[in-house]
Formats: structure tokens, C-alpha cells, sequence
């Protein structure tokens, strides 16, 4: 599974949008790009995944670029409820989960 | 739907004792995994489910150890547990229908053991 890097650490006003990048060099050819959000003393809960390009839903957008090297986690108009850790993890399951989850990324919004 | 149960939600033990923690996946869902999460060492993986069969395991000594049912409804258990197994310990469920992509995962709130 690939390896990935994420800033430990990011503040944000309220109201800002917020750009999280994860790197990630040695992502293989199957590998998808998916991030996960969690507050404190509860479990994981996902946000988006993606291959390539630009993925949006309701919650994020996710980039990606060509050569898919990093990935960047788009958060618009954050509210103090974003406050939280969020993951970056890569991989290709092919029908098993060994997911290894990184040091996350810990989002502080101040009002 | 409901979503991914876990029992009990607090444990404390003592250094020594066994405990047995279990999970209940979202229903349909035929894969589940198992996390340990501490200060320290955040989220590692333990070991994953899928009909019954343990397909991948983390790198956790034998005292952990796991076990699906024919309902997909897993447990894990730690002998002789030692402080340092005090924890958050999640247990997430997936779907598994992508190969060549990561499932999503849908996790529990998590059983917090506390070890004296």
C-alpha cells in the first residue's frame, strides 16, 4: 500500500475554505484516493474517494492531478463542526482491506 | 439502515485478564476489520474478515485475535492484556463489490478498553 504524507496540523477560520494536501509518490496504477473524517472518540466516517481529476459531493471536493502523486482535500466554507482529523489513505483493496491509515491531518476551526 | 454496532461501548480490565469485544456489521456488509487506536500510535490495523475467513492481519502479536460468524457479526479477542492495550478499538464493515478499488468503510463508535 502507499505511503502518504499529510501537514499534521492546519487552522482555518470559520467561513474559509480549506485545502488539505496529502502526497503520496509511490500511489500504483489501481490505487484509489479516498479520506476519511473523525472527531474525537468516534470512528472514522468517509468523505470522498477518487481516482482521478476533480470528484465533489455534498461534504468536499477532492483534486487530483495528472500524474497523481498528491491529492488535495477541498473543505468549502468550514464551520466549527469541521474541527477534526482527517485521513488520506491510497490503496487497492482487490476485495481486501489491509488499509493503513496515516497521522492524519488535525483541522482546528476558530470562530 | 443501522449502522455498524459495537459491544460494549467501556471496558475496564486488569493486567492479565482476556476480554472479548464484539461487532455487528451494517447488514449485507461481508467484510469487516478490526482498528486499535491510541495517542500514541493512532489508528493501526488488526486484522480483516470477509465469510468467515481472516484475509489480512496487521502487525499485533498473538494475543489478538479474531473471529466472523455466518451472519458476518465478528469478534476479537485479547489474552493476557497488558496496559499498553489500553485503547480505542474500532471495528469497521464494507461492502465489497470493487475489486481494484478501496472499499468504503463504515466504522463503529468504537469500544474504549481501558487496561489497570
Amino acid at each position: 500500500l502507499a505511503k502518504t504524507t499529510q501537514p499534521i496540523s492546519m487552522d482555518s477560520y470559520e467561513g474559509q475554505e480549506v485545502n488539505i494536501t496529502c502526497s503520496h509518490n509511490n500511489i500504483a496504477t489501481n490505487d484509489y484516493i479516498t479520506w476519511y473524517q473523525q472527531f474525537p472518540s468516534q470512528g472514522p466516517r468517509f468523505i470522498i474517494q477518487g481516482y482521478k481529476t476533480k470528484v465533489t459531493n455534498e461534504v468536499a471536493s477532492l483534486f487530483i492531478p495528472a500524474d497523481r502523486k498528491s491529492s488535495t482535500l477541498s473543505l468549502p466554507r468550514v464551520s466549527l463542526s469541521d474541527t477534526a482529523v482527517y485521513y488520506c489513505l491510497v490503496g487497492d483493496a482487490g476485495g481486501y482491506q489491509k488499509v493503513t491509515f496515516g497521522t492524519g491531518t488535525k483541522l482546528q476551526v476558530i470562530p | 439502515k443501522a449502522g455498524v454496532t459495537q459491544t460494549p461501548r467501556y471496558l475496564i480490565k486488569t493486567r492479565g485478564q482476556q476480554v472479548t469485544l464484539s461487532c455487528s456489521p451494517i447488514s449485507g456488509h461481508r467484510s469487516v476489520s478490526w482498528y486499535q487506536q491510541t495517542p500514541g500510535q493512532g489508528l493501526q490495523f488488526l486484522f480483516e474478515y470477509f465469510s468467515e475467513t481472516q484475509r489480512n492481519k496487521g502487525n499485533f502479536p498473538g494475543r489478538f485475535s479474531g473471529r466472523q460468524f455466518s451472519n458476518s457479526r465478528s469478534e476479537m479477542n485479547v489474552s493476557t492484556l497488558e496496559l499498553g492495550d489500553s485503547a480505542l478499538y474500532l471495528c469497521a464493515s464494507s461492502l465489497v463489490v470493487n475489486r481494484g478499488r478501496t472499499d468504503t468503510q463504515y466504522f463503529g463508535p468504537g469500544t474504549r478498553l481501558t487496561v489497570l
